[in-house]
């Protein structure tokens, strides 16, 4: 059974630093592109990265590059967001999501039950 | 960046009949080299992630009920729930995967009249 655990999330001030983790465990992690969606407060949903199950490429949406890096440990089966330069808007739970390819199909098979985070003063 | 739209924003429906929901994208997702649509949907209960419905604008993810179908082509499509049952309650995203930045729909929330 294919599982997507995040940890990570939690309250962090406006400028401030936080990293996202995702375990994943019932399939070949390194064979599959993984993502980051975040959903802000009664808001829909919103692509922030993703990388290839190699670990080769990554992609980010325009509204975290240069603050947001995904990566990947694929000998531990773990996924990372780091996000710096927190700013309010970045206010959402965070997602760890499956692509059912290792080159980033673009849709997502299996999700994480999410992590807060939380920007605020 | 692919702009994609639903409507309704709402909608109501008595158990048993058909809803239908509607997705257009900014621009064409129909890939030419391999006449695929890139286009998926996905169903969000209250207080869970979201669940993959249908991928590739109407091939059924294994699991989901026949109930469930997609259709359209390009820029304009359907997904249809052929007779309502109380768990179908949820907003249902329509999502492109024809380039990034991924791009989802603003969401449809389905009730039960």
């Amino acid at each position: 059974e294919v599982q997507l655990l995040e940890s990570g999330g939690g309250l962090v001030q406006p400028g401030g630093s936080l990293r996202l983790s995702c375990a994943a465990s019932g399939f070949t992690f390194s064979s599959y592109a993984m993502s980051w969606v975040r959903q802000a407060p009664g808001k829909g949903l919103e692509w922030v990265s993703g990388i290839y199950g190699s670990g080769d490429s990554t992609y980010n949406a325009d509204s975290v590059k240069g603050r947001f890096t995904i990566s990947r440990d694929n000998s531990k089966n773990t996924l990372f967001l780091q996000m710096n330069s927190l700013r309010a808007e970045d206010t959402a739970i965070y997602y760890c999501a499956k692509d059912p390819r290792g080159s980033m199909q673009g849709y997502f098979d299996y999700w994480g039950q999410g992590a807060l985070v939380t920007v605020s003063s | 960046d692919i702009v994609m739209t639903q409507s309704p924003d709402s909608l109501a429906v008595s158990l048993g009949e058909r809803a239908t929901i509607n997705c257009k994208s900014s621009q064409s997702v129909l890939y030419s080299s391999n006449s695929e649509n890139y286009l998926a949907w996905y169903q969000q209960q209250p207080g869970q992630p979201p669940k993959l419905l249908i991928y590739w604008a109407s091939t059924r993810e294994s699991g989901v009920p026949d109930r469930f179908s997609g259709s359209g082509s390009g820029t304009d499509f359907t997904l249809t729930i052929s007779s309502l049952q109380a768990e179908d309650v949820a907003v249902y995203y329509c999502q492109q995967y024809y380039s990034t930045p991924y791009t989802f729909g603003q969401g449809t929330k389905l009730e039960i009249k």
